[in-house]
């Protein structure tokens, strides 16, 4: 079974700083990694996507990298903003008997002071 | 509607009762799937379909059962609520062609709880 590990669990840094939120995945035969972005109490918002081909992404302020071969993905947020404050999903998705169904890590909640 | 739908928004249900969520889609994607989000376990998948007519089971199917009857809808029913199901429930799509490498698009959600 595919595990998803996200650290730190939780992040508070003030606006302006440049942060890095890690995820460890346990199996590299992945089909694609997805970031995504949750407020208190709403849905999920995909971030950035990246193939399993690809190293890395880029959306504005966030760049997310993949290195399968360590079972690493990095989403880098640069200069960051109050708005940026949520919890941050990483998830993979394996070609498997779910389909592409994708499997969550437990998510870095993030807190950008003024 | 743009994008996915689900329904209740909300809903607090006695045990034992039966309850179907609902979920619906716009997009024309194959695949749909549906996840419930618990605190420190994150979210789990518990049933999914790749295509309108089939249908397979997650990590957590049991309790659950789903069917998919044509692209766009794709209902979630409790038979018999238990405390236990108390969650948030999430539906998803997906276009699993590979020019879309199955980039995943998520409902609000449903919050249930079961007293």
């Amino acid at each position: 079974k595919q595990e998803v590990t996200q650290i730190p669990a939780a992040l508070s840094v003030p606006e302006g700083e440049n942060l890095v939120l890690n995820c460890s995945f346990t199996d590299s035969a992945i089909y694609n990694l997805q970031w995504f972005r949750q407020d208190p109490g709403k849905g999920l918002t995909s971030l950035l996507l990246i193939q399993s081909s690809q190293r890395e992404q880029t959306s504005g302020r966030l760049n997310a990298s993949l290195d399968k071969s360590s079972g690493r993905s990095t989403l880098y947020i640069a200069a960051s903003q109050p708005g940026d404050s949520a919890t941050y999903l990483c998830a993979v998705s394996l070609i498997s008997n779910s389909g592409y169904a994708l499997n969550f890590g437990k998510g870095t909640s993030l807190l950008v002071t003024p | 509607i743009a994008g996915i739908t689900q329904a209740p928004t909300s809903q607090i249900l006695a045990a034992g009762r039966r309850m179907t969520l609902r979920c619906t889609q716009d997009m024309r994607h194959n695949a749909m799937y549906w996840y419930r989000q618990d605190l420190g376990l994150g979210l789990r998948l518990i049933h999914y379909s790749n295509t309108a007519g089939t249908t397979g089971k997650g990590e957590v199917p049991d309790g659950y059962s789903v069917s998919r009857a044509n692209t766009d809808d794709f209902p979630l029913t409790l038979a018999s609520a238990v405390p236990s199901q108390t969650s948030v429930y999430f539906c998803a799509s997906s276009d699993s062609g590979h020019s879309s490498y199955n980039e995943q698009f998520f409902g609000p959600g449903t919050r249930l709880t079961v007293l």
